[in-house]
């Protein structure tokens, strides 16, 4: 899509197969994590957030994963469709802060049918 | 659809130009945050209103201001325009002014090139 970067990350994957996006964020006083997909021509889109005091929440095909150790986050879809197929990124907000997003990269995912 | 409406969808200008970019908010939403996004750069946080008022600023360019009208509406102003100010901007909305809601919902953006 034209708002993705040219040297993104990239996942490919057959249809049906699980998904794993990782994420790490470097601010430790971060306490509140989203992840959101962007699709071409469109803004980014909340899939799932997680907040600190936690390490694992579940949504519907989607699985969010926080290690606070190494300050690592994943995303994990489940049986992943073509529509899945898009940027993801995880964003980070500083704990007290007002919702000043913190993006990462972003990832690519692209469901092969 | 998020909800969030923004205009214009595409714009193309000359370096020195201005141009103001316009959102209008999810009904009942208060707070108005604006990020611009490009490619070398991602998604990067400009600043936020809430309510009318100014709440918090990021990586916002002394050239770029925005405001937040009464009917919540906000509009983002970017002047002496440069190359480089070539990129999406989003405008994303929420109910309330922190995180404690949880979702922030984005509308589709504005491309703007500048040339």
């Amino acid at each position: 899509g034209e708002s993705v970067g040219l040297h993104l990350p990239t996942l490919s994957v057959q249809e049906g197969d699980n998904s794993i996006i990782n994420c790490a964020y470097s601010n430790s006083a971060s306490d509140y994590f989203i992840w959101y997909k962007q699709e071409s021509g469109k803004g980014p889109q909340f899939i799932i957030d997680i907040r600190s005091n936690m390490d694992k929440r579940q949504g519907q095909r989607v699985t969010v994963l926080l290690n606070k150790t190494v300050k690592h986050l994943s995303l994990q879809i489940a049986a992943t469709q073509p529509g899945d197929s898009a940027v993801y990124f995880c964003a980070e907000n500083e704990r007290g802060s007002n919702y000043k997003l913190t993006f990462g990269k972003g990832t690519l995912l692209t469901v092969n049918p | 659809d998020s909800g969030v409406t923004q205009t214009p969808k595409h714009l193309i200008t000359a370096t020195g130009q201005r141009v103001t970019l316009r959102c209008s908010p999810r009904s009942g939403d208060l707070s108005v945050y604006w990020y611009q996004q490009s490619l070398d750069q991602g998604l990067q946080f400009l600043i936020q209103y809430y309510n009318g008022e100014e709440r918090a600023k990021g990586n916002i360019l002394e050239r770029f201001s925005a405001q937040q009208f009464p009917d919540l509406h906000s509009e983002l102003n970017l002047s002496s325009l440069e190359l480089g100010d070539s990129a999406l901007y989003f405008c994303a909305s929420s109910l309330t002014a922190t995180q404690n809601t949880g979702e922030l919902f984005f509308g589709e953006g504005s491309r703007l090139t500048v040339l």
